[in-house]
């Protein structure tokens, strides 16, 4: 596609359900990553995927935090028993291997 | 980690002035880059520049990664250039993974 895009755009969900976020990356980039911007926290990194893999996770903030990657294409961001602090924008950007990166416009989620 | 710091926090501009913004990095990064957030929250991609000079219309930037400092300059400023302003860099070896300063809060008024 032109550019990397997310969605949804917003979700709403409440405390102790789970959530999927999806990212579609720009067409051929092999990089991927998905970072999260809160008021308290400004904009942080959560997980990076090269092709499939994921060698490096060290952003997760939690074990209920995961997120795969299929056909070197698509990413799901997934959050399990969602609690009110996961309350963010999460935002992901793609690019070809250490290049420049583009961000998708972002799914805003609260918790309730 | 490394520590990215974004000067100055906030600024407020008289539409048609001009002004410097700074990053400074606590240890070396590749591949800077500067982001303008607008207000619908998304991040455009301003200058990818790991070192040297670029610029572009009314923007230009400057790296100088031996001294771990980029600059981002804004000329005769429009009110269309209000938001946040990032820089980013990934450390050496870490993946390309994008550490971020807290930004610079620009508002630029008729």
């Amino acid at each position: 596609g032109a550019g990397v895009s997310q969605s949804p755009s917003n979700k709403v969900t409440e405390k102790g359900k789970d959530v999927e976020l999806r990212c579609d990356p720009i067409s051929g980039h092999t990089a991927l990553y998905w970072y999260r911007q809160s008021l308290g926290q400004g904009l942080e990194f959560l997980i990076y995927f090269q092709g499939n893999s994921a060698p490096d996770k060290s952003g997760l903030p939690s074990d209920r935090f995961s997120a795969e990657r299929t056909g070197g294409s698509v990413s799901t961001l997934t959050i399990q028993r969602t609690q009110q602090e996961d309350s963010a924008v999460y935002l992901c950007a793609s690019s070809a291997p250490s290049r420049e990166q583009f961000f998708g416009p972002g799914t805003r989620l609260t918790v309730l | 980690g490394i520590q990215v710091e974004q000067s100055p926090p906030d600024l407020i501009l008289q539409e048609g002035a001009n002004s410097t913004l700074r990053c400074n990095f606590s240890d070396s990064v590749n591949n800077l880059q500067w982001f303008h957030q607008n207000p619908w929250g998304q991040l455009i991609n301003l200058f990818y520049i790991p070192s040297g000079t670029k610029q572009n219309g009314r923007l230009s930037a400057t790296t100088v990664a031996t001294e771990r400092y980029s600059l981002l300059y804004i000329s005769s400023s429009q009110t269309t250039d209000s938001g946040v302003y990032f820089c980013a860099g990934p450390p050496y070896n870490q993946g390309g993974k994008l550490i971020f300063g807290q930004g610079t809060e620009l508002s630029v008024k008729p």
